[in-house]
């Protein structure tokens, strides 16, 4: 079955400095790679998203780079700020007569220092 | 547009009882996933409904069952509640099961004692 490994599981970076997250799937017929965000006491946020047939996306400081022959895909935040400090999940959706669902990782943790 | 709406937030029941979560999608999203969440497992598939049909299912006992009504709300039940059991709940709406996008509500944090 799908599995989805995320690393590192803890990350920790000053304001300012860029953060990489870096996921790794095992089927390669996932087609369509979010990335959640979730704040303490609440639920996931979407917050980017990537399909198959394209490599790279970017949303102001958040991008996320899909390297299919390799299956990894990463996400990049750049000039963090201590709002950015939350645990971040990769998922691997697999598309199947119609139904999906998401795998995840095991997610990271990432600490923005001031 | 409202987002996913999950009710209760917190619940704590004792082993062997029973437990009932509610879900309400976004208004025009038609399907309904639930997930757990626990810190050693994490995020965890349990399953999907779509037109009051169960879709797509996870690997978890029978104990998890649920179901979904004609206006789209779900409600996930768990029989039998173990202390395994205890765990952040979560449902994610999409407007349908061929769309990729899935919204996730803040979750029922069940507590089982």
């Amino acid at each position: 079955g799908e599995n989805v490994e995320q690393h590192p599981s803890t990350l920790s970076v000053q304001e300012g400095d860029s953060a990489v997250i870096k996921c790794t799937y095992s089927d390669s017929a996932s087609n369509y790679f979010p990335w959640y965000k979730q704040e303490l006491g609440k639920g996931p946020q979407l917050i980017i998203d990537i399909r198959s047939n394209v490599g790279e996306k970017k949303d102001q400081r958040i991008a996320v780079t899909l390297n299919k022959t390799a299956k990894h895909f990463s996400l990049h935040i750049t000039e963090t700020q201590p709002e950015d400090s939350a645990v971040y999940f990769c998922a691997a959706s697999l598309v199947s007569g119609g139904y999906n669902k998401l795998i995840f990782g095991a997610g990271t943790r990432l600490a923005v220092h001031p | 547009k409202a987002g996913v709406t999950q009710t209760p937030r917190y619940l704590i029941k004792t082993r062997g009882q029973q437990v009932t979560l509610s879900c309400s999608p976004i208004s025009g999203h038609r399907s309904v996933s639930w997930y757990q969440q626990t810190p050693g497992q994490g995020l965890q598939f349990l399953f999907e409904y779509f037109s009051e049909t169960q879709r797509n299912k996870g690997n978890f006992p029978g104990r998890f069952s649920g179901r979904q009504f004609s206006n789209s709300r779900s409600e996930m039940n768990v029989s039998t509640l173990e202390l395994g059991d205890s765990a952040l709940y979560l449902c994610a709406s999409r407007d349908r099961v061929s769309t990729d996008t899935q919204y996730f509500g803040p979750g029922t944090r069940l507590t089982v004692l």
